[in-house]
């Protein structure tokens, strides 16, 4: 079974910046668009970010475009997300979801999300 | 943007009956779209992918329809562990986005 485990989440005040990690295992990591979707309180999914298999083509949400990068090593298959100048809207519980080999698409499996709270 | 609107936000069912939930887009997405349950202090799960197809493991209770603008997930025969979130996606254009969800309860 496909596990994704993230990492990285906590309090961080206005203007911060946190990274956030993701661990995968128990599948071959390299062949996979990997993404951030993240949850607010109380609000639906919204996609954040997603990244191709060298890491060479990234896609972004325009909120947060220009503050946040995904990256990722396929040699310690991880994913990351680097969040900077962090606002209170970015409150939210972030997942690490596997795509396909293709840019757009579904996610068919997710971690168990960290929470990320922007107060101060 | 291509925006997905959800409908209704609370659906209320009998155990044993049928639950059907409606996905709109705001423009065509062909059948570029996916469907999740969500369930408190889960991991979102892929219920529906390409509109129709069930993902490995999905009961066959579960059942997608739709394409271009209008889309629905039948359940068939609701369960207890039916009780979640249900939230659609579509992936035909960036950025990926989601619908609110419907909330679905046992009446």
């Amino acid at each position: 079974e496909v596990q994704l485990v993230e990492s990285g989440g906590g309090l961080v005040q206005p203007g911060g910046s946190l990274r956030l990690s993701c661990s995968a295992s128990i599948f071959t990591f390299s062949p996979y668009y990997m993404s951030w979707v993240r949850q607010a309180p109380g609000r639906g999914l919204e996609w954040v970010a997603t990244i191709n298999q060298d890491g060479r083509e990234k896609y972004y949400v325009d909120s947060v475009r220009g503050r946040f990068t995904i990256s990722r090593d396929n040699g310690k298959n991880s994913l990351d997300l680097q969040m900077n100048f962090l606002r209170a809207e970015d409150s939210a519980v972030y997942y690490c979801a596997r795509g396909t080999n293709m840019g757009a698409c579904p996610f068919d499996s997710w971690g168990q999300g960290t929470l990320v709270t922007v107060s101060s | 943007e291509i925006v997905m609107t959800q409908s209704p936000a609370t659906l209320s069912v009998s155990p044993g009956e049928r639950a059907t939930l409606s996905c709109r887009a705001s423009q065509s997405v062909r059948r570029n779209l996916a469907w999740y349950q969500r369930k408190p202090g889960q991991a979102p799960r892929l219920l529906i992918y390409g509109s129709s197809t069930r993902a490995t493991g999905v009961p066959a209770r579960f059942s997608g329809s739709g394409s271009g603008t209008e889309f629905t997930l039948t359940i068939s025969s609701l369960q207890s562990e039916d009780i979640a979130v249900y939230s659609c996606q579509q992936y035909t254009d960036w950025p990926l986005t989601f619908g609110g969800g419907t909330k679905v309860e046992i009446k």
